[in-house]
């Protein structure tokens, strides 16, 4: 799987738009980048995944550009409950069902200010 | 449905004791995985399973055992407790999904010390 990259931490005023940014040069074809976030202690929570174009749903849109080398997350009205470590994986998911597990790097940690 | 559920949640254990983490989803899902967070750190692949019976490890296997004998459970036994194995371990779960991508549902965690 293509290594990531992403910020280390990131602050976000209540009530604004969060965009999480994540580069993936290395990507392949047969690759979708997944978001997950860990609010702490608890287990990771799935928010969204795509393979090309945008990707939209009730918690979060994900951008990918058109060179498919980076992506962002966005949480359109952030809360304090979205204070959380985020983690942007890029995964292949082939005949196989994507049986392998997940390559998590350590995120980025999202604080919503009030 | 309860989802991905693990017991226990928090267990102290002397250096070379042995104990069984359970896991138990109620969502039908064929596939499950174990995962260890270490402080700081994000989750490391340590067991997987595709069905009842199949398992296979993942990126640190040394130390842990698994068996899948039925589709709900995915017990993970540590046979002889390090201090290297103080860590939070994190049950998931999915559904297969062939060429269109998956979602894993993880279970709360069980937080491990081990003196």
């Amino acid at each position: 799987d293509a290594k990531t990259t992403q910020p280390t931490s990131m602050d976000c005023a209540e009530g604004r738009a969060a965009n999480l940014p994540c580069n993936h040069s290395t990507i392949s074809g047969n690759e979708y980048v997944y978001w997950y976030r860990q609010i702490h202690s608890q287990g990771p929570q799935y928010i969204i995944h795509g393979l090309k174009n945008n990707e939209t749903n009730e918690m979060a849109s994900l951008i990918i550009t058109e060179d498919r080398k980076s992506s962002t997350l966005i949480l359109p009205h952030a809360t304090l409950r979205d204070t959380a470590v985020y983690y942007c994986i890029v995964r292949v998911v082939d005949s196989g069902g994507g049986a392998d597990g997940l390559t998590f790097g350590k995120g980025t940690h999202l604080i919503i200010q009030p | 449905n309860a989802g991905v559920t693990q017991t226990p949640k928090f267990r102290i254990l002397k250096i070379g004791q042995s104990m069984t983490l359970q896991c138990t989803q109620d969502m039908n899902h064929n596939y499950m995985y174990w995962y260890r967070q270490d402080p700081g750190m994000g989750l490391k692949l340590i067991y997987y399973s595709v069905g009842a019976g199949i398992t296979d490890k993942g990126e640190v296997p040394n130390g842990y055992n698994v068996s899948r004998s039925t589709t709900e459970d995915f017990p993970l036994r540590l046979e002889l407790a390090a201090p290297s194995q103080t860590s939070v371990y994190f049950c998931a779960s999915s559904w297969p999904a062939s060429g269109i991508g998956n979602e894993q549902f993880f279970g709360p965690g069980t937080r491990l010390t081990v003196l």
